[in-house]
């Protein structure tokens, strides 16, 4: 079994439509990283969740981290096709900072 | 800034030779991590330095993996022997510090006829 899954594995929305991806750690998380890659393309920094509870957001797209669920999602407002791309999320497991394991991805497609 | 670094940027060898992929980390950061990116096992952390110092190799594959951090502006991942198994895309990311946002290089697609 994966020790981080994400849900759903690939994603297909229409332009100006919100969307959930969630990432569920079967550990305790000590921190939750979100990027985004282009196919072919290195991965961008999205944002980095460390407290129970934080919430974060960067123009219209907003994560949150539940500890106690062991579980983060990312949520976008109004999709564009520039959101097109494969989402990961990356999580410190052991405290060790820097540690990351990565789940599968999801893949999200934006209609226009 | 330039950003992370990655030479080179596509490698097709054949089975049995030696592959050199190299890093230029973000200057200022002190850790740099290798990864390899695979359909099948997704992004895999392989081993990561701290200050120019190996912390965690534990995520290297087999004695055939091995890296190197020289200086704080350099490192190398070698395969040698390289097995059509190793056909990945190598990543290489830094940080400024061990907890923080890792910046990705753009990725070695290598190859292994």
């Amino acid at each position: 079994s994966q020790e981080l899954e994400q849900s759903p594995q690939s994603l297909i929305v229409q332009e100006g439509k919100n969307l959930t991806i969630n990432c569920t750690s079967s550990k305790t998380l000590y921190g939750l990283y979100w990027y985004k890659q282009k196919y072919g393309e290195g991965l961008i920094f999205l944002m980095m969740l460390q407290k129970g509870g934080e919430e974060k957001s960067h123009e219209k797209i907003t994560a949150k981290l539940d500890e106690k669920k062991q579980q983060s999602s990312l949520h976008i407002t109004a999709s564009q096709p520039s959101h097109a791309g494969i989402y990961l999320c990356g999580a410190d497991n052991n405290n060790q900072g820097g540690k990351l394991i990565f789940g599968q991805g999801t893949e999200l497609s934006v209609k226009p | 800034d330039a950003g992370v670094i990655q030479s080179p940027r596509h490698e097709v060898t054949e089975m049995g030779q030696e592959v050199t992929l190299r890093c230029k980390p973000i200057s200022g950061h002190n850790s740099l991590f290798w990864y390899r990116q695979t359909m099948m096992r997704g992004l895999e952390l392989l081993i990561y330095f701290n200050n120019n110092v190996p912390i965690d190799d534990s995520g290297m594959p087999e004695d055939r993996f091995s890296a190197k951090m020289p200086n704080a502006s350099f490192s190398t991942l070698k395969i040698q022997p390289s097995e059509p198994r190793d056909s990945a895309v190598y990543f290489c990311a830094s940080s400024f510090l061990l907890g923080g946002e890792q910046f990705f290089g753009p990725g070695t697609r290598l190859t292994v006829l």
